[in-house]
């Protein structure tokens, strides 16, 4: 079946740190990964996507590249702040079958000034 | 447009009562997607509808669980009766094309059983 697996967490920082949460995925086929991050009180909303093989993602500073032979789309950040605290979810939707999202279990991130 | 919109944001009730909670997707968007998020399980799909039609409630934990959909601004996640078990936030979410492309979730509904 299809699954998403998260580093396990809390991570804590600095800031200016160099930030790295790893995610690797099973699936049959190739399927579009996410990033998806949740500030504390709201929902979920995307932070970057990659669609097929060897993308990359980016947004706010943050990227992710589709690893097929590894099968993994780690997120990182070359320099973090307090304002990115907040927990990161990776996901992937399949490519055949039900259009639904599968999440990881969830990184919660913490920068101290 | 105002995103997705749920309601309400928090609902306290005993248990044994009925709950129901609301979701306005954005309009336009043909899928509608509830979750539920707890600390132990993490995050969870329970069902999803593809033009108002439920395509996967395979996730729905048990009977007390039910979803509508009657039509395509609005729709419902009812527990009835509740149990403390069923404490998390629900969160409603809606995309345009299914899976592969941008889900936009609400703000969720904190819901607590006494």
């Amino acid at each position: 079946g299809n699954s998403v697996t998260q580093m396990e967490g809390p991570v804590t920082l600095s800031e200016e740190a160099f930030l790295t949460i790893n995610c690797t995925y099973t699936a049959t086929g190739y399927p579009s990964l996410f990033w998806y991050v949740q500030y504390p009180g709201e929902g979920l909303q995307l932070l970057l996507k990659a669609t097929k093989a060897d993308d990359k993602g980016s947004n706010k500073g943050f990227e992710a590249t589709y690893r097929k032979e590894t099968t993994s789309f780690h997120l990182e950040k070359g320099s973090v702040q307090v304002s990115d605290s907040a927990v990161y979810f990776c996901a992937l939707s399949p490519i055949q079958g039900a259009q639904k999202l599968v999440f990881g279990q969830g990184t919660r991130l913490t920068i101290n000034p | 447009d105002a995103g997705v919109i749920q309601s309400p944001r928090h609902e306290v009730t005993e248990m044994g009562q009925e709950v129901t909670l609301r979701c306005k997707p954005i309009s336009g968007h043909d899928y509608l997607f509830w979750y539920r998020q707890t600390m132990m399980r993490g995050l969870e799909l329970l069902i999803y509808f593809n033009n108002n039609v439920p395509i996967d409630d395979s996730g729905m934990p048990e009977d007390r669980f039910s979803a509508k959909m009657p039509n395509a601004s609005f729709s419902t996640l009812k527990i009835q009766p509740s149990e403390p078990r069923d404490s998390a936030v629900y969160f409603c979410a809606s995309s345009l094309g299914g899976g592969h492309a941008e889900a936009f979730f609400g703000q969720g509904t904190r819901l607590t059983v006494v």
